[in-house]
């Protein structure tokens, strides 16, 4: 069965701080998809990134960097030079695939709550 | 972009009633979901929904949840006998293939008096 476990309940930083949300998966499948989704205080599910199980290569988008590494089974969040306003709760997820494009469902962590002071 | 459009955004419904969650999927997709979300808590998988059918549920999703896509463009999620722990926020969310990832729509929050 597939698990995804964020260890960090909750995190709290002062703007301008680099902060690293860690996500740990286990899955028995070869092919599969990992996901970070952020959830503001509103509620809605905003999508961060998805990354394939054949593809290593760490990510970069503005502040936002991604480092998986299939050996540790680990998919981390980077945030560089916090703001405020990346304060959320912050899910990993993962999915298995299966032949035709579809997948199961997403298996989601409990969340890290971040918390960026000012 | 286009969107997964919930409605209603927050329902309030007595216990022992049935409730309808409505869901419109974005268009062209083929793949259709149903997440909860009890209140601080992490997001829990229901169903997925592909070909006009059931293609895998949770062992949340019992006899009292069904799902149904009753035209082209609705996707349903309905309890039949809610209970106070039914209360949650439940996610609907659409996929043209897992390869190109999961749109969440923003959700309906259910609460169970």
């Amino acid at each position: 069965a597939q698990k995804v476990t964020q260890a960090q309940t909750e995190i709290s930083v002062v703007e301008k701080e680099d902060v690293t949300l860690d996500c740990v998966y286990e899955t028995r499948d070869t092919t599969y998809y990992l996901f970070w989704y952020k959830q503001p205080p509103s509620g809605e599910l905003v999508f961060l990134i998805r990354r394939n199980s054949f593809d290593e290569q760490n990510e970069i988008s503005g502040r936002y960097s991604w480092n998986f590494q299939k050996s540790t089974s680990s998919f981390n969040f980077t945030i560089t030079a916090s703001q405020v306003v990346d304060s959320a709760v912050y899910f990993c997820a993962l999915s298995e695939a299966y032949s035709g494009g579809g997948a199961d469902g997403l298996t989601f962590g409990k969340g890290t709550h971040l918390i960026i002071q000012p | 972009e286009p969107e997964v459009t919930q409605t209603p955004s927050h329902q309030v419904t007595q216990m022992g009633q049935e409730v309808i969650l409505r869901c419109v999927p974005i268009s062209n997709h083929l793949y259709f979901y149903w997440y909860r979300q009890i209140l601080g808590q992490k997001v829990e998988f229901l169903v997925s929904f592909y070909n006009n059918e059931i293609s895998e549920k949770s062992e949340i999703f019992d006899d009292q949840f069904s799902v149904e896509r009753p035209d082209g463009s609705n996707f349903t999620l309905k309890i039949r006998s809610t209970k106070l722990e039914d209360s949650a926020m439940y996610f609907c969310a659409s996929s043209p293939s897992v390869i190109y990832g999961y749109t969440f729509g923003s959700g309906t929050r259910l609460t169970v008096v």
